[in-house]
């Protein structure tokens, strides 16, 4: 099966800029997750969708930061305007949506830049 | 209550050597539990779970051990390889509501040398 798909993989923008990134999850995937991943970290969930519901953005700073799942499938995250701790690699998951738990599958992410 | 609390940072390992990771977690409403691993300019890959009905989980080379009494969780990678050379994620999971959020630890970065 084909994986989680990202774009773009790397983004430098300056601060105050505004920037997006999109994700294609694998077919049939219900659940998709937005992550930001600050160098030398672990990965920090920011948003999860439940089809094209939002079921978590408690940690998405929603002054600048935004995501919508259009028709359940695709997802684009958008950053308005960037500050420079935004630099990050933003990460897409998906997951089957049953009753237990299957794991993720992530994306290779998109490494932003922010100067 | 909802970290994950892994360690150490990093960690260097002569080929053939055991690699060890350590994770520690507070929150008993977890209930799965993870292994992630991570190559440069790649997203986290599943390498192994577990779930706390059982102590020990076994696949190929890579052996999660589990203490639900202690509330900690470990990687054992068995005859380290430099191919294993890569950022070792632990992350745990409340399947309770439904919604499955992995929480992660900070990672461990492996290097085997050969």
């Amino acid at each position: 099966e084909a994986g989680v798909a990202q774009s773009p993989r790397y983004k430098i923008i300056e601060k105050r800029q505004s920037v997006a990134f999109w994700c294609n999850p694998i077919s049939g995937h219900a659940t998709l997750y937005w992550y930001q991943q600050i160098l030398g970290q672990g990965p920090k969930l920011l948003i999860q969708f439940q089809n094209n519901g939002v079921v978590d953005d408690s940690q998405l700073p929603k002054d600048r930061f935004s995501a919508e799942r259009l028709k359940g499938v695709d997802s684009t995250l958008k950053i308005q305007p960037a500050k420079l701790e935004d630099s990050a690699v933003y990460l897409c998951a998906s997951s089957l949506d049953m009753p237990g738990f299957y794991g993720y599958t992530f994306g290779s992410g998109t490494r932003l830049t922010v100067v | 209550q909802q970290q994950v609390k892994q360690s150490p940072q990093s960690l260097i390992v002569q080929k053939g050597g055991i690699s060890i990771i350590n994770c520690a977690y507070e929150n008993t409403a977890f209930d799965y539990f993870p292994w992630y691993q991570q190559f440069p300019g790649k997203g986290p890959a599943l390498l192994i779970a577990i779930r706390p009905d059982v102590s020990e989980k076994k696949e190929g080379r890579f052996t999660i051990s589990f203490n639900k009494s202690a509330k900690q969780f470990s990687l054992h990678i068995m005859d380290s390889q430099p191919g294993d050379s890569a950022t070792y994620f632990c992350a745990a999971s409340a399947s309770s509501g439904g919604y499955n959020k992995l929480i992660f630890g900070a990672g461990t970065r492996l290097a085997v040398h050969p």
